[in-house]
């Protein structure tokens, strides 16, 4: 067990739609990073938050938002889902903002039918 | 160009061989050095970590840093079936706020 805890487990969801993510960092952990793993591509990037604040952001979708909260526990919203939006969501988690020594959660399927 | 390249296999061997995984990679600020664990659509488990240049070793599993080639492996000896997983490899650089680039995973088999 990393300590991420990543809720739920899987959603399935129509078009068009709008869904929450969510995600607890282990204890101590104040960053947050969000990946997108899509069927046989790897970890993408999308977006970065380091106690309440946002960091970095990658390849996100202007559909796609999120935000940390002082209890760093931190949501990613999809909204106006599309088919290709189907994939595994990662939460990850580090001390610092550096990016190394990240732990990740067990990941949320998400599927758009 | 992507900025970390790996080959994404498969790769099948004999339970007991050497398995060797690599990666290149493009940035030269990339200081730290990861190597990841997934099973079936499991959430990564970090293997291995490396900062800058040099080997690291643990149990079956070496990982080695060529930071003038830019150029990392991974050994796993002895290999087990249950080392049958997909292998990522990853970095970031130092300083300020950094995000972690994935390599594209190696899937690896190891059949008894």
């Amino acid at each position: 067990d990393s300590g991420v805890t990543q809720t739920p487990k899987h959603l399935i969801t129509a078009t068009g739609q709008r869904v929450t993510l969510r995600c607890s960092p282990r204890s101590g952990d104040l960053s947050v990073y969000w990946y997108q793993q899509s069927l046989d591509q790897g970890l993408q990037f999308l977006i970065q938050y380091y106690n309440g604040e946002e960091r970095a952001k990658g390849n996100i979708l202007e559909r796609f938002s999120a935000q940390q909260f002082p209890d760093l526990h931190s949501e990613l919203n999809l909204s106006s889902l599309e088919l290709g939006d189907s994939a595994l969501y990662f939460c990850a988690s580090s001390v610092d903002g550096q990016g190394a020594f990240a732990f990740f959660g067990q990941g949320t399927r998400l599927t758009v039918v | 160009q992507k900025e970390v390249e790996q080959d994404p296999g498969p790769l099948s061997v004999p339970e007991g061989a050497i398995v060797s995984l690599n990666c290149t990679y493009s940035n030269s600020a990339f200081q730290y050095f990861m190597w990841y664990r997934q099973y079936s659509r499991k959430g990564p488990e970090l293997l291995m970590y490396t900062y800058s240049s040099g080997n690291k070793e643990d149990g079956r599993f070496t990982a080695q840093v060529d930071k003038s080639s830019k150029y990392i492996s991974l050994f796993i000896r002895d290999s087990q079936p249950s080392d049958s997983a997909t292998y990522l490899c990853a970095m970031s650089a130092t300083g300020g706020y950094n995000k972690l680039i994935f390599g594209a995973g190696t899937r690896l088999a190891v059949h008894p």
